[in-house]
């Protein structure tokens, strides 16, 4: 079982937008302002999508966003676009030596 | 560009020890200002990270609980690549294996390609 929860699904159609919820504790989540967000399309490698709970490495596009309030996380979608169907894990720094991740977002754009 | 390729067996016996390479370019695996991870994900078990290693003037290496009597994270200065070895494996260490760049904080910004690791006899 995950340490952080997340839908198992979610959809949207093109160019509406999609928010995805990663719900930990006071101990991961909320102690910290270190929340991750990764996409990964099938037989890849996880690509690093929001770091820090908000800030869009280079390349990323401007149009994925996170934002935290309290022990939730929330990445967002904006102007959905085919490419954007993948699988979207959070993850969130849990204090010493521990990384928690969540059980991953099926995004399906419709 | 920084680069990741993982090497390694994808077929590994019960109680044998599983070993995986991470060869790196466009970045130096004694850099004091990154740190590198083993990273997995099975069905049953999520992304899990396993292990890191960095240099800050000494090498340091941290381990998750889980796999902390079995993991060892080496680098290799000669050859600018990093490895992990998990001892006394059993199925359930079947998963794909990731090596990425990062820290737990700021996240993971490069990973290597994977590797399937299956444990079956």
């Amino acid at each position: 079982q995950s340490a952080l929860t997340q839908p198992p699904s979610a959809s949207g159609s093109p160019g509406q937008s999609v928010t995805i919820s990663c719900t930990g504790t006071s101990s991961d989540v909320g102690g910290y302002n270190y929340v991750s967000w990764y996409q990964q399309h099938p037989g890849k490698a996880p690509k690093l999508m929001i770091s820090e709970v908000n800030k869009r490495p280079s390349g990323v596009p401007d149009r994925f966003s996170g934002s935290k309030s309290g022990n939730a996380a929330s990445l967002t979608v904006s102007g959905l676009q085919a490419e954007d169907e993948a699988d979207y894990y959070c993850s969130s720094y849990a204090g010493g030596n521990n990384l928690v991740f969540g059980g991953g977002t099926k995004l399906t754009v419709l | 560009q920084v680069q990741l390729k993982q090497s390694g067996p994808g077929l590994v016996k019960p109680s044998q020890t599983l070993s995986l390479t991470c060869a790196i370019s466009g970045d130096s695996v004694s850099s004091d200002s990154t740190i590198w991870n083993w990273v997995r994900q099975s069905p049953s078990r999520g992304l899990e990270w396993l292990g890191r290693t960095y240099y800050r003037s000494k090498w340091f290496y941290d381990y998750a609980p889980s796999v902390r009597s079995r993991i060892t994270v080496n680098p290799d200065t000669s050859r600018n690549q990093f490895s992990l070895q998990l001892n006394s494996v059993t199925p359930e260490d079947t998963a794909i294996y990731y090596c990425a760049r990062g820290k737990m904080a700021t996240g993971f910004d490069y990973w290597g390609q994977g590797s399937l690791v299956t444990v079956s006899s």
